[in-house]
């Protein structure tokens, strides 16, 4: 099982607003910045969120990210078809030997 | 526009080694990391490790015994090999442009590019 939980999925209205929940620890959210990542299925991940708020360059500013205490929650509002994807969030860890810990992913699911 | 294109054989035999190679096109090599992941029903997104861009590498301890990643930066590509695989290590292998560093006692580790992966099957 993934360091950091993430509900296996949710669902939501086209128009609607969803969130998305990442749970860690104290070494791990609750020290370091957290990423999420989007991923359509047979492609990569892309980047959606970095240091738990800030969007690269092209995502829109329907996603947002934030971060309190030992969670983040990544928020989609004015859902469209086009965002059903996977969702996961990752982060760093500093009390295990690999920096890298990622969530085990999110479907979402466009009603 | 960073562009990043995963290449190797897609079937492996079992203990034998697993190379994969990833050309980069476009965007900034100064202070990235650039990066292996794989992903697997069972396992979920799992970190490899990285060459960086001065040539220091890091891995997964759990993978760190049998894992090479390495660069060319005259060609523009890095490597990784994964030797003596077993079942287990049937997954989509990524290759990505990591971005790392730390400040005031928080670190981050992201990924901003990654290529559309490719899928390598350990055959017995």
């Amino acid at each position: 099982q993934s360091v950091l939980t993430q509900p296996p999925s949710v669902s939501a209205a086209p128009g609607q607003r969803v969130t998305i929940s990442c749970s860690g620890s104290s070494s791990n959210i609750g020290v370091n910045y957290v990423a999420w990542y989007q991923q359509f299925p047979g492609t990569g991940p892309k980047l959606l969120i970095y240091d738990n708020n800030s969007r690269p360059s092209g995502v829109p500013d329907r996603f947002s990210g934030s971060k309190s205490g030992t969670s983040a929650t990544l928020v989609i509002t004015g859902l469209q078809t086009g965002d059903e994807a996977d969702y996961y969030c990752g982060t760093w860890d500093k009390s295990l030997s690999t920096e890298v810990v990622f969530g085990g992913g999110t479907r979402l699911t466009v009603l | 526009q960073v562009q990043l294109q995963e290449s190797g054989p897609g079937l492996v035999k079992f203990s034998e080694t697993l190379s994969l190679t990833c050309i980069v096109s476009g965007g900034s090599t100064n202070t990235v990391y650039w990066t292996w992941i794989r992903q697997s029903p069972g396992r979920g997104l799992e970190w490899i490790g990285y060459v960086s861009y001065n040539g220091n590498t890091d891995y997964d301890p759990s993978l760190k015994s049998r894992v090479l990643i390495s660069r060319d930066t005259s060609e523009n590509h890095f490597s990784l090999d994964l030797y003596s695989v077993t079942a287990a290590d049937t997954a989509v292998y990524y290759c990505a442009r990591g971005r790392r560093y730390c400040s005031a006692g928080s670190c981050r580790h992201y990924f901003d590019f990654w290529g559309p992966g490719t899928l390598v099957t350990v055959s017995s």
